[in-house]
């Protein structure tokens, strides 16, 4: 299966601010997804994101709050804007493998923390 | 009714145990079923992915999907510490690039 690196591992951040989450695949896919992990809770699909269209994104998500880009098969960024500590949670990438069908593989996500 | 049940455990177990995870489904239009293993600080790693109803075997690890009863199952025999972790079930739809729709998680502890 792919190797997937996201970037940074952790963050804390203040109040107000956003930060871009980086997910970089060590091969082409067709499909990314950006995906959130609260505690207690299942993860919950942010969006998905093919390469040179716009990302779709999920029932409670919206583009000006999760920008997300995809410039190129093997890389995707999501950022988290104007954050609130209700955005304290793991931001995990997704992969799904050349064809349709294939499953999906997870990066070891971004733990991120608002103060 | 929430679209995918998962008792959130922690199940604890000692070394050697059979141990079973379980996950009830609403929706009857599933055709493809997953487990994950999560270890504490890192990303969800596929265990099982199967399709339909019936059973898979991977070494010490055996996936069931009952689709008339609308429910899941992962064994593991002689389980280890190792494998002490969160497990996800995950399902989605016959139709391509379907998106996943994910239990919350079960945690195992696997005493020595």
């Amino acid at each position: 299966s792919a190797v997937i690196s996201q970037k940074p591992s952790r963050d804390i951040c203040q109040r107000g601010t956003s930060l871009t989450i980086q997910c970089q695949v060590d091969s082409q896919v067709t499909m990314m997804f950006w995906y959130r992990q609260q505690p207690g809770q299942s993860l919950t699909l942010i969006a998905t994101a093919n390469q040179g269209s716009e990302a779709t994104y999920e029932s409670g998500f919206v583009i000006d709050k999760f920008p997300i880009s995809r410039p190129n098969l093997t890389f995707s960024t999501l950022t988290v804007s104007n954050m609130s500590p209700e955005d304290s949670s793991i931001y995990l990438c997704s992969v799904a493998g050349q064809g349709s069908n294939q499953p999906q593989h997870f990066g070891d996500g971004t733990r991120l923390s608002i103060l | 009714q929430k679209e995918v049940e998962q008792d959130p455990g922690p199940l604890s177990v000692p070394e050697g145990a059979i141990v079973s995870l379980n996950c009830t489904y609403s929706n009857s239009a599933f055709q493809y079923f997953m487990w994950y293993r999560q270890y504490s600080r890192k990303g969800p790693e596929l265990l099982m992915y199967t399709y339909s109803s019936g059973n898979k075997e991977d070494g010490r690890f055996t996936a069931q999907v009952d689709k008339s009863s609308k429910y899941i199952s992962l064994f593991i025999r002689d389980s280890q510490p190792s494998d002490s972790a969160t497990y996800l079930c995950a399902m989605r739809l016959n139709s391509g690039y379907s998106t996943l729709t994910f239990g919350k998680g079960t945690m195992l502890l696997v005493s020595p």
